[in-house]
């Protein structure tokens, strides 16, 4: 089954300790993604990757690092979390370019206090 | 600067009524304009997807989007909705490297 899995799917942590949220997905895209949902700010694109090795700064990356060393792994990488990024994180792939049709993880829920 | 306006944050509509959410985008050329759907608790799911030809689409669980670019606009429509519709929806636009999303709509069936 076509899929992108994320994990964790719910996490409460506190200032300061790092965590990474991992993202994979099986159907061989070369496009990822990475999102923030907050309420009424609809979806805000943190980093997004075209290819193996290729990375670049979306709409809101700071505080956040990641890395694409596999086609199918993307990981999002928090190393000093801060309470003002507690969201609600989608993962996301596509075939070739970010304005094809995306498909979604379930979600991690992130809550740092 | 490109935008997605979905000027509607609630809709509540009757079980069997009929449904229109609106969405206008602000883009110097036609975009490739996509409706998702949010269930709570889940991720995205695409509905519907316009990049070019007939400016009617067609797409998942009976719903349909125009796209009239006299009015920068990619409305999504349902005849009939039903109580599993209760969810948000998602209009976005894809420009070049990304999706640009508007606010999202939420949509409240009564019974």
């Amino acid at each position: 089954e076509a899929q992108v899995t994320q994990n964790p799917r719910y996490l409460i942590t506190v200032t300061g300790k790092k965590l990474t949220v991992t993202c994979s997905q099986n159907m061989n895209h070369e496009y990822m993604s990475w999102y923030r949902q907050d309420p009424g700010l609809g979806l805000r694109q943190i980093y997004y990757s075209m290819n193996v090795e290729v990375t670049d700064k979306g709409d809101v990356p700071e505080g956040y690092k990641v890395s694409r060393k596999e086609k199918r792994n993307f990981p999002l990488i928090l190393e000093s979390p801060s309470p003002n990024q507690t969201s609600l994180y989608f993962c996301a792939s596509s075939l070739s370019t970010g304005n094809q049709p995306q498909h979604f993880g379930d979600g991690t829920r992130l809550s740092i206090l | 600067a490109q935008s997605v306006t979905q000027p509607d944050i609630h809709i509540t509509v009757s079980e069997g009524a009929s449904l229109e959410l609106r969405c206008n985008y602000s883009y110097g050329a036609t975009p490739y304009l996509f409706w998702y759907v949010q269930s709570p608790g889940q991720g995205l799911q695409l509905l519907l997807k316009y990049f070019s030809g007939d400016t009617l689409v067609q797409g998942i669980k009976g719903f349909e989007a125009e796209f009239k670019r006299s009015q920068s606009s990619f409305n999504l429509r349902k005849p009939s909705v039903h109580w599993s519709d209760a969810a948000e929806y998602f209009c976005a636009v894809g420009v070049r490297y990304q999706l640009i999303w508007g606010a999202g709509t939420k949509l409240i069936i009564k019974p």
